[in-house]
């Protein structure tokens, strides 16, 4: 089955520290995957995807596909960082499938 | 420029009662639309998606339907609604193959 996993419900690290939001995928094929963010009273909204290969605010990731990894990173998280994170999948249809979410704050 | 609308944000609605909520999406033609309820630490389930009007494809069997009555409008409604219903309901369009872009979101309190 296609399934987006986000192990972490809740990460917290200070400013300055590196921060890497962790997604596994579970598709036989070749995924497009994507990273949303929804800020605080904010609208849910793209961060990155995969095919772009971009950086977006200091952000990155890279798709494994040996490991079905397509985890967040950034090497030194800000304040502003602090947002709700979701992982998505598109296996190549109209349907879009989302991780479980995952909320960063990022501690003074 | 493309801009979503969903509304209304808010809606305190008592068991029973129909439901209707709706969204627009203006500076596009022919958008695939979605409706997704996002809970806490469950993440955004999708219920309805749409690739064109009169099309309706239901992910999930509950207590809701979806009409696509125009071309960038997207319906999520009830005829009576559950305890359950209660949520974050969250609309989304996208052009073909592109990533989507989510509105609002409307907060659904069933009493």
């Amino acid at each position: 089955a296609q399934r987006v996993t986000q192990p972490e419900k809740l990460l917290s690290v200070f400013k300055g520290a590196p921060v890497e939001l962790k997604c596994n995928y579970s598709y036989s094929g070749s995924p497009e995957l994507f990273w949303y963010v929804q800020y605080s009273r904010q609208r849910l909204q793209l961060l990155l995807r995969h095919i772009s290969r971009e950086s977006i605010k200091g952000f990155t990731a890279d798709l494994n596909k040996g490991e079905t990894s397509f985890h967040l990173k950034k090497p030194f998280a800000q304040e502003e960082d602090s947002a709700m994170y979701y992982c998505a999948l598109n296996p190549g249809t109209y349907k879009y499938i989302f991780g479980t979410g995952t909320r960063l704050k990022v501690l003074a | 420029s493309q801009t979503i609308h969903q509304w209304p944000a808010t809606l305190v609605q008592p068991v029973g009662s129909p439901l209707s909520l709706e969204c627009t999406v203006e500076g596009t033609s022919n958008p695939n639309l979605y409706w997704y309820r996002q809970a806490a630490g469950r993440g955004l389930q999708l219920l309805f998606y749409s690739v064109g009007i009169g099309q309706i494809s239901s992910e999930v069997p509950q207590n809701l339907s979806a009409s696509r009555p125009q071309d960038r409008q997207f319906i999520l409604s009830s005829k009576k609604l559950l305890l359950s219903d209660s949520g974050f309901y969250l609309c989304a369009w996208s052009p073909s193959d592109q990533p989507q872009h989510f509105g609002d979101g409307t907060r659904l309190s069933i009493l």
